[in-house]
């Protein structure tokens, strides 16, 4: 059963415009969610991290958004540039958790960006 | 050398061949794993490493072997290995301090691996 879903496989969007994927969790003890952005032949690397304390966090031109009650999480690409095109890894952990060592990995959007 | 590096970054083995993949991280951290990518799947975490022990072993067969000789290097040992264990093998490490989530994972490029 997963705990972390992307329901969206892909997802195309026209450059300038905003980008938004989803995350959507079934654990509540989770309490820390990040993102990660992977190119294709290169590991993934972190973008944004949220603490389950705060709804939003901003980073340039990423955003991303939890809704506690909702068990879901977004994250927000304005404006959207060709080089953001890659697969994107919504990820949770909690308290429960031994630090990282149990990060639990959605299955990936990947955002085409379109020129 | 910075960061997560991965050799080979491709292998192509039969089912009855020995290999090992290799990870070397230069960051200073104190922990490393081995996560799996298979199509349309999670990232799996196979094995974690903390201090050079391990901490966390996911079920993975005993076909998979991990090594951690040192902080900084990780070796996956395979075995009599099916083709359905056919992805990308990723290495990873932290600066992980027990109990506290710090988050970032830096990972290297991955092993693309391929069973015949």
């Amino acid at each position: 059963d997963q705990q972390v879903k992307q329901n969206s496989p892909s997802l195309s969007v026209q450059e300038g415009r905003i980008s938004i994927l989803n995350c959507d969790y079934t654990n509540s003890m989770f309490d820390y969610f990040l993102w990660y952005k992977k190119y294709p032949a290169e590991g993934p690397t972190f973008l944004i991290s949220i603490s389950s304390i705060k709804d939003k966090n901003e980073d340039g031109r990423f955003t991303v958004f939890l809704n506690k009650s909702a068990k879901h999480l977004s994250l927000h690409i304005v404006p959207s540039q060709p080089g953001d095109s890659a697969v994107y890894f919504c990820a949770a952990s909690g308290r429960f958790n031994f630090g990282n060592e149990k990060l639990t990995f959605g299955t990936g959007t990947r955002l085409t960006i379109i020129p | 050398e910075t960061g997560v590096t991965q050799t080979p970054r491709h292998l192509v083995m039969g089912m009855t061949n020995k290999k090992s993949l290799k990870c070397e991280q230069h960051l200073g951290h104190n922990a490393m794993y081995w996560y799996k990518q298979s199509a349309k799947k999670p990232l799996e975490l196979m094995f974690v490493y903390s201090l050079e022990e391990r901490v966390e072993n996911n079920s993975v067969p005993s076909r998979f072997s991990p090594e951690c000789p040192n902080s900084s290097h990780l070796f996956l040992h395979l075995h009599t290995l099916q083709p359905e264990d056919s992805a990308l093998y990723l290495c990873a490490s932290s600066q992980g301090v027990s109990g506290v989530n710090t988050g970032e994972l830096f990972f290297g490029e991955g092993s693309r691996l391929t069973v015949l």
